[in-house]
């Protein structure tokens, strides 16, 4: 079956530190990405929708300069925090769907859980 | 905007039968989707249904669909404390977003 990786799976980091999360498509061409949020015992929150090649599309209410994404490949995307402050920690996940795939199921990563001290 | 409810919590006994229920605003889905989360992990697809479909069977798993109440559920038969964890249902009713549910956390008794 399809296989998204996260990496890293975990993050520790100071305050103002910015950190960078890949999210790979390791056996198919991911045309789509989608990075999401999650606070503890919470829904998944989406932040934004990466298209390859294309600026990524961000939710209402989500900053795009805080939270810089880039998918340059059809199997790789990236969520760049920047400047990162303890608000920011949380558990980030991404997934995946590829071309001709908008109703199929979307392929989800690990996670991400990122601590800001 | 869409909005997919779901109860917070249920408790079942090992070998028991769970059912999670879901209900969703959006009468365009298209496709409804169950999840497994394990704690501090990523989403484990488990099943889906296209909407023009009542009932899903894959194993221990039968999901209903009730198009016309927009109402979604997830048996579990023969509970195993392996099936402890968060099942969120999500459906797709635009051109690529998913909304996902509040999320149900199964606990099984042994």
């Amino acid at each position: 079956g399809a296989v998204v990786s996260q990496h890293p799976s975990r993050v520790i980091c100071k305050s103002g530190t910015s950190v960078k999360i890949e999210c790979r498509s390791l056996d198919f061409q991911a045309t789509t990405m989608f990075w999401y949020r999650q606070f503890p015992k919470k829904s998944l929150m989406l932040m934004a929708t990466s298209n390859e090649g294309s600026k990524a599309t961000y939710e209402q209410g989500v900053e795009k300069d805080k939270f810089l994404i880039n998918h340059a490949s059809l199997t790789l995307s990236t969520l760049t925090v920047t400047s990162a402050h303890p608000e920011d920690s949380s558990f980030y996940i991404c997934s995946a769907r590829g071309a001709g795939q908008q109703n199929q199921p979307q392929h989800f990563g690990d996670g991400t859980r990122l601590s800001i001290l | 905007g869409e909005d997919v409810e779901q109860s917070l919590f249920l408790s079942v006994r090992e070998g028991d039968s769970s059912v999670i229920n879901c209900t969703y605003t959006d009468s365009s889905s298209t496709y409804l989707y169950w999840y497994k989360q394990e704690p501090g992990a990523g989403l484990q697809l488990l099943t889906y249904i296209f909407s023009n479909m009542d009932m899903k069977q894959d194993q221990r798993l039968t999901v209903l669909l009730n198009k016309k109440d927009k109402h979604l559920s997830l048996r579990i038969a023969d509970t195993q404390t392996g099936d402890s964890a968060i099942y969120f249902c999500a459906e797709n009713g635009g051109y690529q977003k998913v909304t996902f549910g509040t999320g149900t956390k199964l606990q099984v008794i042994p």
